[in-house]
């Protein structure tokens, strides 16, 4: 998985909970991204980085937010969790046009 | 505002057939097509990718064509093998400076029977 890991890689939460979602890579890339994976919606982009400290939103970023301290990390937070946000959440690294997918997290919120 | 419309959901060929997924575009600025291969329970993997300026890319059994007057590209799989039994997405980004993110399609689940 391209020096790319992701924690948890399942978690179970309940409704109005505080989630935070964690990548990390080894590899120094500079854009970093969080994207959602549900049925019928392929992968669709929630937030991303083109450095520390410089993030934006993607289509589907209402309930996230997310934070980037440093180079190799790259934090999801669901600020009350919902259960519209039951999802695989996977993180993607690049340094051009290739996109490099973590192994991705199960959040179920009940 | 789905910009990548993928076809068809789920695809059964046999072994030693030609698998074909194709998808549609409407955004004309997209400058990247790759596509993408997922097993269960991992991430996507890159498997080919193409830019506008050339109407077919081949790697191994894996082809990617491109028609650009038409919006539409497709990935064929060559003498399928139950290995490649697996979810397949096409994409496409934008040259945006800084940017580079992915629209995906809906997804292909590939079932390829011995």
């Amino acid at each position: 998985d391209a020096g790319i890991t992701q924690s948890p890689r399942h978690k179970v939460t309940e409704t109005g909970t505080p989630v935070t979602l964690r990548c990390h890579q080894t590899e120094n890339h500079r854009y970093m991204y969080w994207y959602r994976q549900d049925p019928g919606h392929g992968l669709r982009l929630i937030h991303y980085s083109y450095g520390v400290k410089d993030t934006d939103k993607g289509e589907v970023s209402d309930g996230y937010s997310v934070s980037r301290s440093k180079t190799e990390d790259f934090l999801l937070t669901l600020e009350s969790a919902t259960s519209s946000q039951t999802s695989v959440y996977f993180c993607a690294i690049s340094g051009t046009d290739t996109q490099y997918f973590g192994p991705g997290t199960r959040l179920t919120v009940l | 505002q789905q910009q990548v419309k993928q076809s068809p959901q789920s695809l059964i060929v046999q072994k030693g057939g030609i698998s074909i997924i194709n998808c549609a575009y409407e955004n004309t600025a997209f400058d990247y097509f790759p596509w993408y291969q997922q097993f269960p329970g991992k991430g996507p993997a890159l498997l080919i990718a193409i830019r506008p300026d050339v109407s077919e890319k081949k790697e191994g059994r894996f082809t990617i064509s491109f028609n650009k007057s038409a919006k539409q590209f497709s990935l064929h799989i060559m003498d399928s093998q139950p290995g490649d039994s697996a979810t397949y997405f096409c994409a496409a980004s934008l040259p945006s400076t800084g940017r580079r993110a992915l629209t995906f399609g809906s997804g292909t689940r590939l079932q390829v029977q011995p």
